[in-house]
């Protein structure tokens, strides 16, 4: 099965400066990536997403490349502000027999944006 | 945009006693849901996949006579945990959706606690 590892577990920055989480999958049959965002005690938000046929994807301040020869994906956040703390998860995802996406989801990262 | 209810958020309850989850899609027909289970600071963990009409997929090492999962709508699954006792303690959270690299929408989870 799919086997997605995720670096690092815990990551510390100045306000403002930028955070980076990388993610490697297994499974060459995954083609969608979410990455969602999760506080304590609520369900995982998607902040953004990648499809396979697309090499990178921005919104605002969260972007998302992806290298599908090296299996490896990663976020980046830039301008970080205290709001942005939380637990990220990256994910991925492959098409199932019946409809929906089988979601692998990568340890989580404890991103800290300090003042 | 999509909406799943989960219910109960919140279940306490005695060693023994059995648990039923419900996951409803509110706004849009759901032929395939998930269960997943989280630990505390711990990814979450695809139980199983949820198939209206049809029998649940369970993943490699969870006991299906153990988390009894029913589809019997296309906007309906629920979870029952049987005979629960203090390990089975965990936020358990369901998605439905997600079709073809679509985004998957979860529910707010529960949290079970067993004394």
């Amino acid at each position: 099965g799919e086997n997605v590892e995720q670096h690092p577990s815990t990551l510390s920055v100045q306000e403002g400066d930028s955070a980076v989480i990388k993610c490697t999958y297994s499974d060459s049959a995954s083609n969608y990536f979410p990455w969602y965002k999760q506080e304590l005690g609520k369900r995982p938000q998607l902040i953004i997403d990648i499809r396979s046929n697309v090499g990178e994807k921005k919104d605002q301040r969260i972007a998302v490349t992806l290298n599908k020869t090296a299996k490896h994906f990663s976020l980046h956040i830039t301008e970080t502000q205290p709001e942005d703390s939380a637990v990220y998860f990256c994910a991925a995802s492959k098409e199932i027999t019946g409809g929906g996406n089988k979601l692998t989801f990568g340890t989580g990262t404890q991103l800290k944006v300090e003042l | 945009g999509a909406v799943v209810s989960q219910h109960p958020s919140w279940v306490i309850c005695k060693s023994g006693t059995s648990v039923k989850i419900e996951c409803r899609s509110l706004d849009f027909q759901a032929t395939t849901m998930f269960w997943y289970r989280q630990f505390p600071k711990q990814s979450l963990m695809l139980m199983a996949t949820s198939n209206e009409g049809s029998k649940a997929t369970y993943e490699q090492g969870v006991e299906k006579d153990k988390f009894l999962i029913n589809h019997a709508s296309l906007t309906l699954s629920t979870l029952t945990v049987t005979s629960a006792h203090p390990e089975d303690s965990s936020f358990y959270i369901c998605s439905a959706g997600g079709k073809s690299n679509q985004p998957q929408h979860f529910g707010d989870g529960t949290r079970l606690s067993i004394l």
